[in-house]
């Protein structure tokens, strides 16, 4: 596809649960970022790759939280022992000379 | 002052009319911005990109004000379509900070 895509769109875990969260960004784009998104605020930013390499992971809150890009195209963040606090729409976006196209999002639950 | 602030609005505008709205930045460091637009339920989508000299992209006006840092945006002849939420991105050394949005309703 021509877009950047992610998966799953939705998931629900209970509390204690890892999950995996994936992002396909387009192809050729060399940098890539992760977000959270809660209800009624805007993205927040977790992370930055460029290429295979972590360059920024400022924002991620705890932890718990992980996120590699092996082969600098697809990208996963892991979240681990999730609590209700981590729900949350999770956006990944990847970018070509400044222009950020972002990907659908997953919506995560956690009960 | 956070680094990113925006009105959340909402702003309830009848079809037609025009209507602007700021976003104010602290850190005067050099760095680019941008108009992001997001639907309820949607992922955001550039805008534009806002410049000193000012931007204008159809019935879309932006700009930047560095002295009193801020950038805005005017939306002339509002159409119902142009309902969503207006997000304002700071772009400095590739860190991406969003405003919380300011969410437009145009009325018919």
């Amino acid at each position: 596809g021509a877009g950047v895509s992610q998966s799953p769109r939705y998931k629900v875990a209970k509390r204690g649960q890892d999950v995996a969260l994936r992002c396909d960004p387009i192809s050729g784009h060399v940098s890539l970022f992760w977000y959270q998104q809660a209800l009624g605020q805007g993205p927040e930013f977790l992370t930055y790759f460029q290429n295979e390499a972590q360059l920024d992971k400022s924002g991620l809150p705890s932890d718990r939280f992980f996120a590699e890009r092996p082969e600098g195209s697809v990208s996963t963040l892991k979240i681990q022992r999730t609590q209700q606090e981590d729900s949350a729409v999770y956006l990944c976006a990847s970018s070509q000379l400044g222009e950020q196209f972002f990907g659908p999002g997953t919506r995560l639950t956690v009960l | 002052r956070k680094e990113v602030e925006q009105d959340p609005g909402p702003f309830n505008v009848p079809e037609g009319a025009t209507v602007a709205f700021n976003c104010t930045y602290s850190n005067s460091a050099s760095q680019s911005f941008f108009w992001y637009r997001q639907d309820c339920r949607k992922e955001p989508k550039l805008l534009m990109s806002v410049y000193s000299s000012g931007n204008e992209d159809g019935r879309f006006t932006a700009q930047l004000n560095r002295a009193s840092q801020y950038i805005s945006l005017l939306i002339r002849d509002s159409k119902l379509s142009d309902s969503a939420t207006y997000l304002c991105v700071r772009n400095r050394d590739d860190k991406i900070i969003f405003g919380k949005g300011t969410r437009l309703h145009i009325l018919p």
